[in-house]
């Protein structure tokens, strides 16, 4: 399974753009990038999922250039709940096994 | 419509013991993951379980085990509990086997606290 590689952690403060980059250096052809949200004494909670180029839902953007060997997850405008730890995970199809790294760790300021 | 339930959402037991977990996934789903998450090591994942038959497993020993009934819930169980197994147990559901377009929807989880 491809190991991804994420900041530990980022500063943001409210009403920013933040933008989480996702290294995968070893993403194989049939595998999906997938973000999680996790706030403290919770499950994660699933943001977003993407193959190539660009997928946009209402709460985040995911960029994938077309070597797919990074990803980029965009959050508009950031508020105080946003303060979470993000997940980035490159899974293959047909498995329910999710490789979970260690995570950015967002703090989004007043 | 109701999401993943986890139930107890905590427990304590002692080094030695066992202990018997339960996940029921949102209706209509059928698959059902189950994850330990501790500061140290992060979200690992233990097994997946399909209709009923383990599709995947985790590096965990054996005294980690699961099961699914026909309804789709499912159990995990841990014997010989460790000082270590303390953690965060989750449970994701899904509606077809693997998150492929499949939003794999978790629990609250399940604090266990071995002392």
């Amino acid at each position: 399974l491809a190991k991804t590689t994420q900041p530990i952690s980022m500063d943001s403060y409210e009403g920013q753009e933040v933008n989480i980059t996702c290294s995968h250096n070893n993403i194989a052809t049939n595998d999906y990038i997938t973000w999680y949200q996790q706030f403290p004494s919770q499950g994660p909670r699933f943001i977003i999922q993407g193959y190539k180029t660009k997928v946009t839902n209402e709460v985040a953007s995911l960029f994938i250039p077309a070597d797919r060997k990074s990803s980029t997850l965009s959050l508009p405008r950031v508020s105080l709940s946003d303060t979470a730890v993000y997940y980035c995970l490159v899974a293959k199809g047909n498995t329910g096994k999710l490789i979970f790294g260690q995570g950015t760790t967002l703090q989004v300021k007043p | 419509k109701a999401g993943v339930t986890q139930t107890p959402r905590y427990l304590i037991k002692t080094r030695g013991q066992q202990v018997t977990l339960s996940c029921s996934p949102i209706s209509g789903h059928r698959s059902v993951s189950w994850y330990q998450q501790t500061p140290g090591q992060g979200l690992q994942f233990l097994f997946e379980y399909f209709s009923e038959t383990q599709r995947n497993k985790g590096n965990f020993p054996g005294r980690f085990s699961g099961r699914q009934f026909s309804n789709s819930r499912s159990e995990m169980n841990v014997s010989t509990l460790e000082l270590g197994d303390s953690a965060l147990y989750l449970c994701a559901s899904s509606l077809r086997q693997g998150p492929v377009g499949e939003t794999q929807y978790f629990g609250p989880g399940t604090r266990l606290l071995v002392l």
